[in-house]
């Protein structure tokens, strides 16, 4: 059984480019979560999702960031024109109850 | 005042040892409370969660909640060196499928 899949692992984006993040959540499980880790800080939350609905988007950044998690394929995190602020580890996670489980995280980092 | 609070560490401990892990959390509604580790570099994995009061073992680790002290600890019985990583209290936030407010993490460390 397929755990939480992301890709790419690592990104390098210039300022200003666009970033897209998958995520496949495991097997059976219908609810996905997107984590943002920058250095030295702990995970915050950003986005909850259910297929073709946004259930909680309060941890998202107003501008640039948008989520979706369509009825066919993975997920999506979105950052549009990045800054180098927008270096960190993005987390998805999944879950079909309460317990929530990760994918190996995204590393973008801005140039 | 933060929503989830552990101290940031390091706790050392021999090998073999208990280590005791700490985290409290400001929201009395909050339902149900998870441990995750993080090896440096790596994801969050799930190492146990706890919903009713009082205490739950697996294995090694044993979680203990009190949520009329708004209180949740971990367990590691038996410490091994590669139990040493960041430890991550999360509590959520809600009664439903909702998000995860996560501590800043406990670094352990066991020495052999």
């Amino acid at each position: 059984n397929a755990g939480v899949m992301q890709n790419p692992r690592h990104l390098v984006r210039r300022r200003g480019q666009e970033a897209r993040l998958r995520c496949s959540p495991m097997k059976g499980h219908s609810h996905v979560y997107w984590y943002r880790q920058l250095p030295e800080e702990g995970l915050k939350f950003m986005v909850y999702l259910q297929k073709e609905n946004i259930i909680d988007e309060s941890g998202m950044p107003k501008e640039r960031f948008s989520a979706e998690f369509p009825k066919e394929g993975p997920s999506i995190l979105r950052i549009q024109q990045v800054v180098r602020g927008d270096s960190a580890a993005y987390f998805c996670a999944s879950s079909e109850n309460y317990e929530q489980y990760f994918g190996p995280g995204t590393r973008l980092t801005v140039t | 005042q933060k929503e989830v609070e552990q101290n940031s560490g390091p706790l050392s401990v021999p090998e073999g040892a208990i280590a005791s892990l700490n985290c409290t959390y400001s929201d009395r509604g909050s339902q149900s409370f998870f441990w995750y580790r993080q090896y440096s570099g790596k994801s969050p994995e799930l190492i146990m969660f706890i919903y009713s009061n009082g205490d739950k073992e697996d294995g090694r680790f044993t979680a203990q909640l009190n949520k009329a002290s708004q209180y949740v600890s971990l367990l590691i019985r038996d410490s091994q060196p590669s139990d040493s990583a960041t430890y991550l209290c999360a509590v959520n936030i809600g009664t439903g499928f909702q998000k995860l407010v996560f501590g800043t993490g406990t670094r352990l460390l066991v020495s052999p």
